[in-house]
């Protein structure tokens, strides 16, 4: 079957730098999304990664690892703001998204 | 970046009536739209995906004499829950895909319908 896992809770302190990870088993494989998703609003697409490596944007960083069926999302300089869930997303062979359960990301004074 | 509505962005409705979402990608065309379910405290549930010019696919589990989708054009999907009961009740967000150069996809979401059945 498909699967995508990544922590359910992860609590973090403002101005640090945190790390979800997202690893996953699916039939086929054509780019892994990240998205951030405030309460009761609808995700916000951060990133998409196909090739093996890190891609950075500003704060936040996704990196990919295809071999390892791996994957994570930096987040640098944390900001209350970003207390949010991570949802994290494989695009399948048949081009179907495959969502994770997503990740609350607490951030703290 | 690129923008994706949807209207109305919240719906009150009686049991038994159909309720129309319209999805628009409004700087881009989007040859692929999703729309999607999110039941409080929830991931994303995929409904369908649609292409412009065919037939929804479905996803398991999703009725299609239910959820009528249409993708009329390069930049409108609509979402038509019929015979609408409570337990439609629901956040519906539709989303469009749209590939970049170097054959890289961006996906944008529409600020989600919350429907109520009453």
């Amino acid at each position: 079957g498909q699967n995508i896992d990544q922590p359910t809770e992860m609590t973090a302190t403002e101005g640090a730098i945190v790390q979800i990870n997202c690893t996953y088993q699916t039939s086929g494989f054509n780019g892994l999304f990240w998205y951030q998703q405030h309460a009761g609003e609808a995700p916000t697409f951060l990133s998409y990664n196909v090739l093996d490596g890190l891609e950075e944007k500003g704060r936040f960083s996704s990196f990919l690892s295809r071999s390892k069926g791996y994957s994570y999302l930096l987040l640098k300089e944390l900001q209350m703001k970003d207390s949010a869930s991570y949802l994290c997303a494989v695009l399948d062979s048949n081009y179907q998204l495959i969502w994770g359960a997503g990740t609350k990301l607490i951030i703290k004074p | 970046g690129a923008v994706v509505s949807q209207h109305p962005s919240r719906v009150i409705c009686k049991s038994g009536t159909s309720v129309k979402i319209e999805c628009r990608s409004l700087d881009f065309q989007a040859t692929t739209m999703f729309w999607y379910r999110q039941f409080p405290k929830q991931s994303l549930m995929l409904m369908a995906t649609s292409n412009e010019g065919s037939k929804a696919t479905y996803e398991q589990g999703v009725e299609k004499d239910k959820f009528l989708i249409n993708h009329a054009s390069l930049t409108l999907s609509t979402l038509t829950v019929t015979s609408a009961h409570p337990e439609d009740s629901s956040f519906y967000i539709c989303s469009a895909m749209r590939m970049t150069s170097g054959e890289s996809y961006e996906q944008y979401f529409g600020p989600g319908t919350r429907l109520t059945v009453t």
